[in-house]
């Protein structure tokens, strides 16, 4: 089946550095992918919705000078915590969606997740 | 490894019919369960877990039980409505919290 990585899957930075987390769909295109973010106890929240060649739609309350998205392929999605915080700690999570075959066949693919801390 | 079997869809109900949405996962230790759900337009809100065996979870009439011998966690749900419509993911929590493994969704259209 479809496959989305995530890299890295834990990350430990000092507060101040940046760090990148990538999405990669490998066997299948994604037009369109999510960013959420999980922090302790509570569900995910979505970031922000990023579609190849434009500008990520950030939901509100997400800095979008913060977290830096970019979608450049098909395939590959990065997200960056520029000048990250303690507050930035939190789970990170991407997911990407497939239309092949058309809308009804909409499928959407999770990586497996990117543990921040941030000291 | 950990991975997610979920039912595929789409699945398209009658008002007030019963639920169920089929997730079978393979994991190494205990993981947690999860049922997530996706309204349209929306982002995933967490609609109801399980951390150990034979636990049941439960909200807004949606259940599910972890059940270790058949590595199951199906979604039922008595009666649906409308609003009910919606896409629904199974997951697994690794041990550590740390990882995440999603099934691919089911999507569920309730018709009055």
């Amino acid at each position: 089946g479809a496959v989305v990585s995530q890299h890295p899957s834990r990350v430990i930075c000092k507060s101040g550095t940046s760090v990148k987390i990538e999405c990669r769909s490998l066997d299948f295109q994604a037009t369109t992918m999510f960013w959420y973010r999980q922090f302790p106890k509570q569900s995910l929240m979505l970031m922000a919705t990023s579609n190849e060649g434009s500008k990520a739609t950030y939901e509100q309350g997400v800095e979008k000078d913060k977290f830096l998205i970019n979608h450049a392929s098909l395939t590959l999605s990065t997200l960056t915590v520029t000048s990250a915080h303690p507050e930035d700690s939190s789970f990170y999570i991407c997911s990407a969606r497939t239309v092949e075959g058309g809308a009804a066949n909409e499928k959407l693919f999770f990586g497996s997740g990117t543990q921040l801390s941030v000291l | 490894g950990n991975s997610v079997t979920q039912m595929e869809g789409p699945v398209t109900l009658s008002e007030e019919a019963f639920l169920t949405i089929n997730c079978t996962y393979t994991a190494t230790g205990y993981p947690s369960l999860f049922w997530y759900v996706q309204y349209p337009g929306e982002g995933l809100q967490l609609l109801l877990k399980a951390t150990k065996a034979d636990d049941k979870g439960s909200n807004k009439g949606f259940e599910a039980t972890y059940r270790k011998e058949t590595t199951s966690f199906h979604l039922e749900k008595g009666s649906v409505q409308v609003s009910d419509s919606a896409v629904y993911f199974c997951a697994l929590g690794s041990n550590t919290g740390n990882q995440f493994y999603f099934g691919t969704g089911t999507s569920l259209t309730v018709i009055p």
